[in-house]
């Protein structure tokens, strides 16, 4: 496509339950980033792909999330036992290589109820 | 760590007003600067990279500028327009792992 892509665009969930957020990143992309940004704030960077492995993971808050990249195109942020503290947009973004300019998808609003 | 500031957190104008956005970084070892628009309950729009060797960068009416020794970069907005109204957000990115700080952003209102 011509851009970073992100299903779903919204998510309501309650808590406990399990979730899965999608990237599409800009095709040819092999650097592909997770940010997480609450309201009123910056985005905060959650873990970074170089092709199929995860080369940062230094920014995902604790054991319930993990995320994967298994063929080094689309990425999969997956959320365990979710919280109400959970609730964020989740942004992904996509760069030629790792360093270069990056760029953003819209976002998954997820709300944990 | 890297720490990123925006100060004002917000900013309104009058149309056709030519303005300066200010960003301040605490780690001066920056691979690069960028800065970003979004619009309410929109992703983020890349509208400038500045590379840490650079010192400025121009786009249509913008133009940002970088200082890494006193850790500061400027988006420069000419002759504003009510539709450059959005929160403007810059990131740099530091060291190896490639991740972008950002700053909180700063919401800009172009009165018409």
């Amino acid at each position: 496509g011509a851009g970073v892509s992100q299903t779903p665009s919204n998510k309501v969930t309650e808590k406990g339950k399990y979730v899965e957020l999608r990237c599409d990143p800009i095709s040819g992309h092999t650097a592909l980033y997770w940010y997480r940004q609450s309201l009123g704030q910056g985005p905060e960077f959650l873990i970074y792909f170089q092709g199929t492995g995860a080369a940062d993971d230094s920014g995902l808050p604790n054991d319930r999330f993990f995320a994967v990249r298994p063929e080094g195109s689309v990425s999969t942020l997956k959320i365990q036992r979710t919280e109400r503290g959970d609730s964020a947009v989740y942004l992904c973004a996509s760069s030629t290589t790792t360093g270069d300019e990056q760029f953003f998808g819209p976002g998954t609003r997820l709300t944990v109820l | 760590k890297q720490e990123v500031t925006q100060i004002p957190a917000a900013l309104s104008v009058p149309e056709g007003e030519n303005l300066v956005l200010n960003c301040s970084f605490t780690d001066s070892a920056i691979y690069n600067l960028q800065w970003f628009r979004q619009d309410p309950g929109k992703g983020l729009t890349s509208l400038l990279l500045i590379q840490s060797s650079q010192r400025e960068q121009t786009s249509g009416r913008l133009n940002a500028s970088l200082d890494k020794s006193s850790g500061r970069s400027t988006l420069y907005i000419a002759a504003s327009q009510p539709g450059d109204s959005a929160t403007y957000l810059c990131a740099a990115l530091t060291g190896a792992n490639s991740k972008l700080t950002f700053g909180k952003g700063i919401t800009l209102s172009v009165r018409p």
